[in-house]
């Protein structure tokens, strides 16, 4: 069981907005910042989002991540076929001294 | 363009001794840490823990804590993930990244570093 909780899959259509939770505890998510990777099929992790709302040069702005209390939450408009993967978020964590995960959230594009 | 290349996939029988590896190229690999994270079948991402090739620190997470062992050589830009008794559990896929942050704005601590870039990926599988 992952110490951060997500929703195991959600779905849109095509130009549809999209967001993705992401709930931890005052030890990770309340007191460090969020970064989210996104994993397509058969392929290993990207950085998508780093320090809770940050994109990496080449990451579309179709992409925004927000950070509340002990949440955080990605969001995706303008929903695209090639935006169909695997999404995991990820924080350090106080109390493990380590980085926690949450267990992922598939997104299928309809 | 940096780049982190692991070593091919991986088959063996459980009790065997495996050692797999990552080769960065494109940065200042020994300076940089190295993060090994675990990926079940159809499971999410595992923290393993962490080395830093110039002095060869490390660290475990608690659930891998003395069940592998995390080190470095920086004369060859090569991190490694190795076990000495492999267990059918330890079937996964073994990804390793370096550890970045903006040690000037974000602070460095390691909360304040993400992984970026990802290597592409070791399949171990271990049979019974």
């Amino acid at each position: 069981q992952s110490v951060l909780a997500q929703p195991p899959s959600t779905s849109g259509t095509p130009g549809q907005r999209v967001t993705i939770s992401c709930s931890g505890s005052s030890s990770n998510i309340g007191s460090k910042a969020v970064n989210w990777y996104q994993q397509l099929p058969g392929a290993a992790p990207k950085l998508l989002m780093y320090n809770n709302n940050e994109r990496p040069s080449g990451v579309p702005d179709r992409f925004s991540g927000s950070k509340s209390g002990t949440s955080a939450s990605l969001a995706i408009s303008g929903l695209q076929s090639e935006d169909e993967a695997d999404y995991h978020c990820a924080a350090w964590d106080d109390s493990l001294n380590g980085w926690v995960f949450g267990g992922g959230t598939k997104l299928t594009v309809l | 363009e940096v780049q982190l290349v692991q070593s091919g996939a991986e088959v063996k029988k459980s009790g065997e001794s495996l050692k797999i590896s990552c080769t960065g190229s494109g940065y200042n690999f020994f300076g940089h840490w190295i993060a090994w994270v675990r990926q079940r079948p159809g499971e999410g991402l595992e923290w393993i823990g962490i080395t830093y090739p110039d002095d060869s620190q490390t660290r475990y997470s608690p659930s891998f804590q003395g069940r592998v062992t995390i080190s470095a050589d920086k004369s060859i830009n090569t991190a490694y993930l190795q076990w000495s008794g492999l267990q059918a559990s330890d079937t996964a896929m073994y990804y390793c990244a370096r550890l970045l942050g903006d040690c000037a704005r974000l602070g460095c601590s390691f909360g304040a570093h993400w992984f970026d870039p990802w290597g592409q990926g070791t399949q171990v599988t271990v049979s019974p």
